[in-house]
C-alpha cells in the first residue's frame, strides 16, 4: 500500500535539544510539504519541496531546518532556535507542485519538548 | 496575505444535512480545498473547487462563488462518523500555490 509514514508517533525531548522527525513516502510524489499544528488551530506551513534538492520556506519556517536528498524522504529538524516547539507535526504529500491543492497527509508526530 | 474564515463549531443531528461556510481574502486566487480531521489523526482531502460552482462527490458537496470569496461544504445524510473538523483551505499566487489553510470547524454530529 502506497503511502506516508511518520516516525515517532510520540517525542518528548528536554529543551535545547535539537530533534529530527522522519517523514517517508512511497507514492512518488514531487512534492512534499511539512505543517505545524497548534490544538483547536488550522494547519501552517513550515517547509515545503517540489523537487529534490529543492526546498523552500514556508509560513513559520523560524527555527526549523529541512533536507531533501531523495525524492522519498523530507526530514524536519526542530532547532533549539525554535522558541514553542511543542505541536503537532504533519508531513504531506502532491503529485506535483500544481496539485497543491490534494495533499496526502501522514500520520503525524506529536513532540513535547520539557 | 491570506485570510480565512469559518465557523469555530457546528452541530448537528444523524441525518440531517450541515453546512460549513468559508469566507477568505487571497491575492491571485487559483481554488478552495476541503480537508478532513478526526481527532488526533491526519487530514484527509475531500474536494476542490477551482471554478465557480458546485462539485458534487457522494454525500459531500463544494461550493465556490469567486466574485463573492465565498465557499462551503455541505455534508448530507449525515452520519456519526462525520463528526470531525472540516478545514477550508485556499491556494494563491500570494502563497506561491501553497495551500493557506483555515482554523477549522469542529462539527458534532449527534445522535
Amino acid at each position: 500500500d502506497g503511502g506516508i509514514t511518520q516516525s515517532p508517533k510520540y517525542l518528548f525531548r528536554k529543551e535545547g535539544q535539537n530533534v529530527t522527525l522522519s517523514c517517508e513516502q512511497n507514492l512518488n510524489h514531487d512534492a512534499m510539504y511539512w505543517y505545524r499544528q497548534d490544538p483547536g488551530q488550522g494547519l501552517r506551513l513550515i517547509y515545503y519541496s517540489q523537487i529534490v534538492n529543492d526546498f523552500q520556506k514556508g509560513d513559520i519556517a523560524e527555527g526549523y531546518s529541512v533536507s531533501r536528498e531523495k525524492k522519498e524522504s523530507f526530514p524536519l529538524t526542530v532547532t533549539s532556535a525554535q522558541k514553542n516547539p511543542t505541536a503537532f507535526y504533519l508531513c504531506a504529500s502532491s503529485i506535483g507542485r500544481d496539485s497543491s491543492y490534494e495533499q496526502y497527509f501522514g500520520p503525524g508526530t506529536r513532540l513535547t519538548v520539557t | 496575505g491570506q485570510s480565512l474564515e469559518q465557523p469555530s463549531e457546528v452541530t448537528a443531528v444523524e441525518g440531517a444535512i450541515v453546512q460549513i461556510n468559508c469566507t477568505y481574502q487571497t491575492s491571485g486566487f487559483y481554488g478552495l480545498s476541503w480537508y478532513q480531521q478526526h481527532d488526533g489523526g491526519a487530514p484527509t482531502f475531500l474536494s476542490y473547487n477551482g471554478l465557480d460552482g458546485l462539485e458534487e462527490t457522494g454525500r459531500f458537496s463544494s461550493f465556490l462563488s469567486r466574485s463573492d470569496s465565498y465557499g462551503y461544504l455541505l455534508l448530507q445524510e449525515l452520519q456519526m462518523k462525520d463528526s470531525a473538523s472540516y478545514f477550508c483551505a485556499v491556494r494563491d499566487a500570494g502563497s506561491a500555490r501553497q495551500l493557506t489553510f483555515g482554523s477549522g470547524t469542529q462539527l458534532t454530529v449527534l445522535p
